[in-house]
């Protein structure tokens, strides 16, 4: 079974420009979940899909991130414009809704904004 | 909403030794907790979960115990190698009675174990 992708690996981009990040769950996995991890720090929620719906998206930092599940398979996450905190580290995550929890991670894409 | 605090930030400890990380939680309507490991470069893979309706869990050399009354739980590594040096990151979350998944995982800070051979 493939695990979760992630694309870019990394990022580089200048303030103010827009990135857009992708994400492919485990086939058959309903839940899609977005973390970040700034340098250092602690992993933090961002939002959760079931299928192509927002269930909570009460992690999203402001309204320069817009995540979209379109047809409920992949995902995407953009970044218009981009400012320098918000670098770091984007995980993508799935787990399948009868699995009670279990959640998978994608290897990450590293942004950086200069 | 949830707040995770985890101890120690970094653990040192000879190969060979065992290695105690421990969390507390604030909601008492979590009921999943997992343990992640990251190790550099790499994506945080599930080492070992545990439920709010079991005390203990073990697998192999690695156990996780809970204390919901106190609201805190461990991750307990023995006979530590030097292929267990990464970050551990250990988390909560609200998964509902039906068994569904569902809900974010709140995680701790992270702590860097470092096995010396």
């Amino acid at each position: 079974e493939a695990g979760v992708t992630q694309f870019p690996s990394h990022s580089v981009i200048e303030k103010g420009q827009t990135v857009t990040l992708r994400c492919d769950p485990i086939s058959g996995h309903d839940n899609l979940y977005w973390y970040r991890r700034v340098m250092g720090k602690e992993i933090k929620f961002l939002l959760h899909f079931v299928k192509e719906s927002k269930q909570d998206e009460s992690g999203m930092p402001n309204n320069r991130f817009l995540a979209e599940r379109t047809g409920g398979t992949y995902s995407t996450l953009k970044v218009q414009p981009a400012e320098l905190e918000d670098s770091g580290v984007y995980f993508c995550a799935s787990s399948h809704l009868r699995t009670g929890g279990t959640q998978y991670f994608g290897p990450g894409t590293r942004l950086l904004v200069l | 909403g949830e707040n995770v605090e985890q101890h120690p930030s970094t653990l040192s400890v000879q190969e060979g030794d065992s290695a105690v990380i421990k969390c507390t939680y604030s909601d008492s309507a979590s009921n999943y907790f997992p343990w992640y490991k990251q190790e550099l470069g790499k994506r945080p893979q599930l080492i070992i979960d545990i439920r709010s309706n079991v005390g203990e869990k073990k697998d192999q050399r690695i156990a996780v115990t809970l204390n919901k009354t106190a609201k805190h739980f461990s991750l307990h590594i023995t006979e530590t190698q030097p292929e267990d040096s990464a970050v551990y990151f250990c988390a909560a979350s609200n998964v509902n009675a039906g068994g569904t998944s569902y809900g974010k995982l709140t995680f701790g800070q992270g702590t860097i174990l470092t096995v010396h051979p």
